[in-house]
C-alpha cells in the first residue's frame, strides 16, 4: 500500500448499533497514525495519535486499535448516536522527520435516529 | 486566540480572477500546514511551514499558488488566475511540530468556489 485507504467510503448506522472502519497505511518507514473527526462546519478534531504497534486507544465510547506491521488501523464506535454523524479521516506520518501527514479519503457516518 | 481561525469562511470568485485566504494560527504554533479538499477527495497537502525554515511546497498543484507566513504567525495563500478546479475547502492547521504525540490543530476551512 503506497497512499492512505480507507473503508467504507460511507456508512449509515441506526442510533444504538456499534460500528467501525479500517484505515490502511504504509507499513514501512511507519512513525505514526492520526484519527480525526470533521463534522459538518466545524473544523477536524484530533481523536487519537497512535505509535505503537498493537496501541489501543479509548475515548468515550470511541476506540481505536493499530497494526504498524501489515499497515491497518480500525476505528471502533460503540452505541452509536446521532452525534457521532461526521467524516472519520486517518493519516499517516512515515520517518521521524517528515513533518506533513498523508490523509486518506474519509468515512462518512450517518447515524439514523 | 483560542483556535485556529481562517478567512473568509466562503469566498466565490470568477475564473481568472485571484484569491487571498488567510488562517491564524493558535499563539506559540511553530509549524504551519495548509490542506485542501476537493469534492470527492481526500485531505490534499499543499504547504508546510516550520519556525524561519524554508517552507515544504512540495503539494503545491501549479505555479498559480503560493503562499507566505510573516513573523513566524499568521499565513496567507494566493491563488492567481483561479480555475474552476481549484474549488475546494482550504484547511489550514497548526501545531507545535509532529513529533511523536503531537496533533494538528484545524481552523474550519475556506469553502473556494471558482464560477
Amino acid at each position: 500500500i503506497l497512499n492512505v485507504e480507507q473503508s467504507p467510503q460511507s456508512l449509515h448506522v441506526q442510533e444504538g448499533d456499534s460500528t467501525n472502519f479500517t484505515c490502511s497505511f504504509p507499513s514501512s518507514n511507519f512513525y505514526a497514525l492520526h484519527w480525526y473527526r470533521w463534522e459538518t462546519a466545524k473544523s477536524p478534531e484530533a481523536l487519537f495519535v497512535m505509535t505503537l504497534n498493537g496501541d489501543e486507544k479509548k475515548k468515550g465510547r470511541i476506540s481505536a486499535t493499530l497494526n504498524t506491521k501489515e499497515g491497518y488501523s480500525y476505528l471502533y464506535i460503540k452505541g452509536s448516536q446521532p452525534e457521532d454523524s461526521a467524516t472519520y479521516l486517518c493519516a499517516s506520518k512515515r520517518n521521524q522527520g517528515a513533518q506533513k501527514l498523508v490523509f486518506g479519503q474519509g468515512t462518512r457516518l450517518t447515524i439514523n435516529p | 486566540g483560542a483556535g485556529v481561525s481562517q478567512s473568509p469562511s466562503n469566498k466565490v470568485t470568477e475564473k481568472g480572477k485571484d484569491v487571498e485566504l488567510r488562517c491564524d494560527p493558535i499563539s506559540g504554533h511553530t509549524a504551519l500546514y495548509w490542506y485542501r479538499q476537493s469534492l470527492g477527495q481526500g485531505l490534499e497537502f499543499l504547504i508546510y511551514f516550520q519556525g524561519n525554515s524554508a517552507p515544504d511546497k512540495s503539494g503545491l498543484p501549479s505555479d498559480r499558488f503560493s503562499a507566505e507566513r510573516t513573523g513566524g504567525s499568521v499565513s496567507t495563500l494566493t491563488i492567481q488566475r483561479t480555475q474552476q478546479e481549484d474549488s475546494a475547502v482550504y484547511l489550514c492547521a497548526s501545531s507545535q511540530g509532529l513529533a511523536m504525540g503531537e496533533k494538528l490543530f484545524f481552523g474550519s476551512g475556506t469553502q473556494l468556489s471558482v464560477l
